[in-house]
């Protein structure tokens, strides 16, 4: 167990629909990650927030949001949903920036 | 254009062989470089190098850093049956870049 937790384990929504993912870090850690894995591509990074600031933004489309809060939970929110939006979600967190990261077990998402 | 490489991308070998996997980076403020094992589902973290040619080892696995030529690379001695698994590389500088991955078979 690494310690970060991520809600829910699996969500199956319909195309334009929007919902949120839940990704709590590990205790202490201010940075959370969170990324992309589509069907045998490699990991995409989408975003990065350091106590509670916006870091970077990898390939992170407009329909996609995110936000890490006062208590340093993360939420990913993906609106208009496509097919192409079906993926495993994974959050990361560590204490700072360049130091390692674990990971959450991912939220796959599937959309009909 | 940050980006992360790693080769090869596919790799079977029978158990006991010796692997080496190989990354290459180049980023912006390079930090750290980190290397994972991801089996069914999450990565798991194996080793994170910031200097070059100190090697860091866990049991069979062992990684190096070459910063001159912006590269590192894991070794699996005596691999087994479980080392199946693709094996990320990732350095961390603007952002946390991924490679592809290294897929890595091994066949009793």
């Amino acid at each position: 167990d690494s310690g970060v937790t991520q809600t829910p384990k699996h969500l199956i929504t319909a195309t334009g629909q929007r919902v949120t993912l839940r990704c709590s870090p590990r205790s202490g850690d201010l940075s959370v990650y969170w990324y992309q894995q589509s069907l045998d591509q490699g990991l995409q990074f989408l975003i990065h927030y350091y106590n509670g600031e916006e870091r970077a933004k990898g390939n992170i489309l407009e329909r996609f949001s995110a936000q890490q809060f006062p208590d340093l939970h993360s939420e990913l929110n993906l609106s208009s949903l496509e097919l192409g939006d079906s993926a495993l979600y994974f959050c990361a967190s560590s204490p700072g920036p360049g130091t390692e990261a674990f990971f959450g077990q991912g939220t796959r998402l599937t959309v009909v | 254009e940050d980006k992360v490489v790693q080769s090869p991308l596919s790799l079977v070998v029978h158990e006991g062989d010796t692997v080496t996997l190989n990354c290459s980076y180049e980023v912006t403020n390079f930090r750290s470089l980190l290397w994972y094992k991801q089996e069914k589902k999450a990565p798991t973290f194996l080793f994170m190098l910031t200097s070059s040619g100190i090697e860091k080892k866990s049991g069979r696995l062992s990684s190096i850093l070459d910063k001159k030529e912006l590269s590192s690379i894991l070794n699996i001695t005596a691999t087994q049956t479980g080392d199946s698994a693709i094996y990320l590389c990732a350095s961390t500088g603007n952002q946390f870049y991924f490679g592809t991955g290294t897929s890595l078979t091994v066949i009793p």
